[in-house]
């Protein structure tokens, strides 16, 4: 079945760590690839997109993201989490003209 | 505000009632998405619309779901004879037909059945 798969539900880490969530797809064929974050009491947003062109696609807050075709996956990453990065964070892909399909989320928690 | 909005915020009923939601997506976009998250899980679509046409629906969407936008403006979405399983947030968000992957989401509809 087609899917997106995001490995971590949730993961704790100290201000200034690394962060990379991972996620995987199994959708062939053409794809678009997003990344959503949903902070405390907020509604869903956008944090960035994946078209086409560079795999290495830049979002808001210091956020990236690699798409590694071979592998069908769409890592997150920030080099250094802020307390203010708390929230949680799914990866969605829009194959072709059908609607965004979202994994499950990954809850992340950053300690001072 | 001239974000995606929706009514109510939260809805209690009892099982075998109907319920009704209400979306008004940003003015500017033409389509308009239906989406179900319960606790722990990622958004679910369940249909979407560009301007007053369905054009897609999830296998989720059972015969007592159904969706409207018969103006292409706003939309409605009603759950007939609820069952308990339904609760869940009901998340509207609408995009352009340019952009029709960078979705903007209302805060939702919470749905407690009893």
């Amino acid at each position: 079945a087609q899917s997106v798969s995001q490995h971590n539900h949730h993961v704790i880490l100290s201000e200034a760590a690394s962060l990379e969530l991972g996620c995987n797809y199994s959708y062939g064929g053409t794809v678009n690839l997003f990344w959503y974050v949903q902070y405390p009491g907020q509604h869903l947003q956008l944090l960035l997109k994946y078209f086409s062109g560079d795999p290495l696609v830049k979002g808001i807050k210091g956020f990236e993201a690699e798409f590694i075709k071979s592998k069908f996956s769409f890592n997150l990453r920030k080099p250094s989490v802020q307390w203010s990065d708390t929230a949680e964070y799914f990866c969605a892909v829009k194959p072709g003209r059908r609607a965004l399909t979202f994994g499950s989320g990954t809850r992340l928690q950053v300690q001072p | 505000d001239t974000g995606v909005s929706q009514d109510p915020r939260h809805k209690i009923t009892k099982r075998g009632q109907n319920v009704t939601f209400r979306c008004d997506p940003i003015s500017e976009h033409n389509r308009l998405y239906w989406y179900r998250q319960t606790l722990g899980q990622g958004p679910e679509f369940l249909t979407y619309f560009q301007n007053e046409a369905q054009l897609e629906k999830s296998r989720l969407l059972s015969d007592r779901f159904s969706a409207e936008r018969p103006k292409g403006s706003f939309s409605t979405l009603e759950i007939q004879r609820t069952e308990q399983g339904d609760s869940a947030m009901y998340l509207c968000a609408s995009s352009s037909d340019r952009y029709t992957g960078e979705l903007f989401f209302g805060e939702g509809s919470r749905l407690t059945v009893l």
